[in-house]
C-alpha cells in the first residue's frame, strides 16, 4: 500500500510562473490536508479537502492560491504567478476519517517550490 | 505567544542517553501529534494522542489534558533518532493543525 505521493518533489519557477503541485493520498482516504512550511518558520495548516469538496481553507493566502480534490486523480494545489515569498515546502497529509482523534495522518514527502 | 511552545528548541545527547522533549499548549484540544522531520526530508507521524500514554519502540508519549501538556521520550537514544521533533495540536473536528516550531535533537556517537 504505497504511501501518499507528492510530486514534484523539487519545482523551480521565475516570478510570475506558475506551479502546480500534486498530491495522491493513500488508497482509500478521502480527507487531504496541505500544509506550508517557510524557511526557518514552522508549518501552518493551509487547506482540508475531501473528494470535491473544500472544507477549510481558512489557511490559504487569499489570492493567487487554489486547492481542488477532484473525484478522480490527485490533489492539487496552484500558485498562479508566483513570487519569492511563496518559496517553501509544500506538505500533504491524508486520513482516512474526519475526526481529529481518529483519523491518523499519513505525510507525503513535500514538494520544496523554488522561486527565482 | 505561540499556542503550541516545545521546548527545548535545541537538545543535544550521547548515544544511549535517555531523553524527554515537552510540549504546551494553551487551547482546548482534541487531539496532540508528535511528528519527526529529517533534515530536507518528509515528515512522519509518530503518535496520535488525546489522552494516558502510548508506546511505539524506544518512543514513549505521554499527555495530561489538564495541564495542557505533552511529553515525547526517547530511550537508549541512537544518532538515527537526530532529527526535528514537532508537536501538533488539532482544537477542531478535524485535522486543522497547529504546529510547535519544533525541537532540533542531536545524537552523537
Amino acid at each position: 500500500n504505497a504511501g501518499v505521493m507528492q510530486n514534484p518533489r523539487h519545482l523551480v519557477r521565475r516570478r510570475g510562473q506558475e506551479a502546480r503541485l500534486r498530491c495522491s493520498p493513500m488508497k482509500g482516504h478521502s480527507h487531504v490536508y496541505w500544509y506550508r512550511q517557510l524557511p526557518e518558520e514552522g508549518l501552518k495548516f493551509m487547506v482540508y479537502l475531501q473528494k470535491e469538496n473544500i472544507i477549510d481553507e481558512s489557511g490559504m493566502p487569499k489570492e493567487r492560491f487554489s486547492a481542488e480534490f477532484p473525484k478522480e486523480g490527485p490533489s492539487i494545489l496552484r500558485i498562479q504567478q508566483v513570487v519569492r515569498g511563496d518559496s517553501a515546502a509544500y506538505f500533504c497529509a491524508s486520513s482516512s476519517e474526519a475526526g481529529s482523534n481518529t483519523g491518523e495522518l499519513f505525510f507525503g514527502e513535500g514538494s520544496r517550490l523554488t522561486v527565482l | 505567544k505561540n499556542e503550541v511552545e516545545q521546548s527545548p528548541q535545541n537538545l543535544t545527547a550521547q548515544e544511549g542517553e535517555f531523553i524527554t522533549i515537552n510540549c504546551s499548549y494553551s487551547v482546548g484540544i482534541s487531539a496532540l501529534h508528535w511528528l519527526q522531520q529529517h533534515p530536507g526530508g518528509g515528515i512522519v507521524s509518530l503518535f496520535m494522542l488525546s489522552s494516558g500514554k502510548k508506546k511505539h519502540g524506544r518512543l514513549i508519549a505521554t499527555i495530561n489534558i489538564q495541564e495542557k501538556h505533552s511529553s515525547l521520550h526517547i530511550t537508549a537514544s541512537h544518532p538515527r533518532d537526530s532529527a526535528v521533533y514537532i508537536c501538533a495540536v488539532s482544537n477542531t473536528g478535524f485535522q486543522k493543525l497547529v504546529f510547535g516550531t519544533g525541537t532540533r535533537l542531536l545524537v552523537s556517537p
